[in-house]
């Protein structure tokens, strides 16, 4: 049974760039979560999304990023024109539809985005 | 809002001792639940613990057990017998449920060293 699957585990990207960040949930997990994870931080929520649908975007800021769960395929996290500061780690997490209040979320090995 | 507090930003044990580890948290809702999760130097999040807040006795997982003090709010990570292995940065997570959305909430973390 595999585990949550991000990919790239590393990216590069270059002062307005582009950013693709994409997050394979576990096996009948409808729920995913995306986390930053800055240097010397603790995680912090960024969205909450089902399949198709965004469930709460509060934590992530306004302008550049945007998130999708499409019927098919990854989650994937965009960050348009990348600036210095969004160099840091992505986790994505899933859970199950229906979890007991004991569930946790599953994360996945992260992204470590850098830019240059 | 909830809020985690991790007041020990490093702390050394030497191999085969116990340690604790601090967490307390500040919440109004009347359920909840605690996560303690473990993020080695490779950089992946693993899951160790969880404690509801109607669980009557305190969590126990392997080495882990979890001091929980519902009146005190804290819910302090005790590994027993140390383990060079170990030696990671260790989270405390408190999850956050509202208006139909689901987060977890971090503290800031405990990096823990073991001394062989």
């Amino acid at each position: 049974n595999a585990g949550v699957m991000q990919n790239p585990r590393h990216l590069v990207r270059r002062r307005g760039q582009e950013a693709r960040l994409r997050c394979s949930p576990m096996k009948g997990h409808s729920h995913v979560y995306w986390y930053r994870q800055l240097p010397e931080e603790g995680l912090k929520f960024m969205v909450y999304l089902q399949k198709e649908n965004i469930i709460d975007e509060s934590g992530m800021p306004k302008e550049r990023f945007s998130a999708e769960f499409p019927k098919e395929g990854p989650s994937i996290l965009r960050i348009q024109q990348v600036v210095r500061g969004d160099s840091a780690a992505y986790f994505c997490a899933s859970s199950p539809p229906i979890r007991a209040s004991t569930d946790t979320q599953y994360f996945g090995p992260g992204t470590r985005l850098t830019v240059l | 809002a909830q809020k985690i507090t991790q007041t020990q930003p490093g702390m050394f044990v030497q191999e085969k001792e116990a340690v604790t580890l601090d967490c307390t948290y500040d919440t109004s809702d009347p359920s909840y639940g605690l996560f303690w999760y473990k993020q080695p130097s490779s950089g992946e999040m693993i899951f160790l613990i969880y404690q509801g807040s109607y669980d009557q006795q305190n969590a126990t997982e392997g080495r882990y057990s979890l001091n929980f003090q519902k009146a005190r709010k804290s819910a302090n990570l005790v590994i027993s017998a140390s383990q060079l292995g170990d030696s990671a940065m260790y989270f405390c997570a408190m999850r956050e449920v509202e208006g139909g959305s689901e987060k977890l909430v971090f503290g800031k973390g405990t990096k823990l060293t073991v001394n062989p």
